[in-house]
């Protein structure tokens, strides 16, 4: 069965303290994405990257960065984690060129920043 | 920024009833894409429909695709307790960063 995980279910962190989020998918996939979801906002995408060491900002990429050193592996990193990154998080991927097939999502981050 | 917009926000039946969402978007699509999301966990592809498409099944599900409109919608017919989760519509459009885009979605509980 295809999968994409990611690390943690939940993770509760403190203000300041920088925060990684890690992916990994066993499907061979190119893009690999980061939302985050908020009630009543859906899904907004902070970065994407379509390669290797290739990373392109979304929608709401400050105070976030990302790292894919590796095909299989997609991390992002919380600089100096704020209160208003509390969100769930979700990892995603899928091959180059096609939302055509559609999106693999793993079961999310719930994040919370005391 | 947003380009599907679901509705109802919510919507309650009862077990054995059928589930209509729809989904209206702005500018063209390649295809346009549901997605269940059950509570706290991830979301799961459901289904596909190009934009040259007009009506797709599977199973239970039958999604139609109205481009002169820029709507879709999703129906789940002889709804089950276990279809109760949020639905998203996505749009496809190639071309930039090649994204899919997502709605806020549809919270669908069903009844037994």
């Amino acid at each position: 069965d295809v999968k994409v995980t990611q690390s943690s279910r939940y993770l509760v962190k403190r203000t300041g303290e920088k925060v990684f989020l890690e992916c990994v998918q066993d499907m061979d996939h190119e893009n690999m994405f980061w939302y985050r979801q908020d009630p009543g906002l859906g899904l907004r995408l902070i970065y994407f990257s379509y390669d290797v060491k290739m990373k392109e900002k979304g929608d709401i990429p400050e105070g976030y960065s990302v790292s894919r050193e590796k095909k299989e592996r997609f991390s992002l990193i919380l600089e100096s984690a704020s209160t208003n990154q509390t969100s769930m998080y979700l990892c995603a991927s899928s091959f180059l060129g096609t939302g055509g097939y559609g999106y693999t999502f793993g079961s999310g981050t719930r994040l919370t920043v005391v | 920024s947003q380009q599907g917009e679901e509705d109802p926000q919510a919507l309650s039946i009862q077990e054995g009833e059928n589930a209509t969402m729809n989904c209206s978007y702005k500018t063209s699509i390649n295809n346009l894409q549901w997605y269940r999301q059950n509570s706290g966990r991830g979301l799961v592809h459901l289904i596909l429909i190009r934009s040259n498409e007009r009506e797709k099944h599977s199973g239970r599900l039958r999604v139609t695709l109205d481009t002169s409109k820029k709507s879709s919608s999703l129906l789940i017919t002889a709804s089950r307790a276990a279809d109760t989760a949020s639905y998203f519509c996505a749009t496809y459009r190639s071309g930039g960063y090649q994204k899919v885009t997502f709605g806020i979605g549809t919270k669908l509980q069903v009844i037994p």
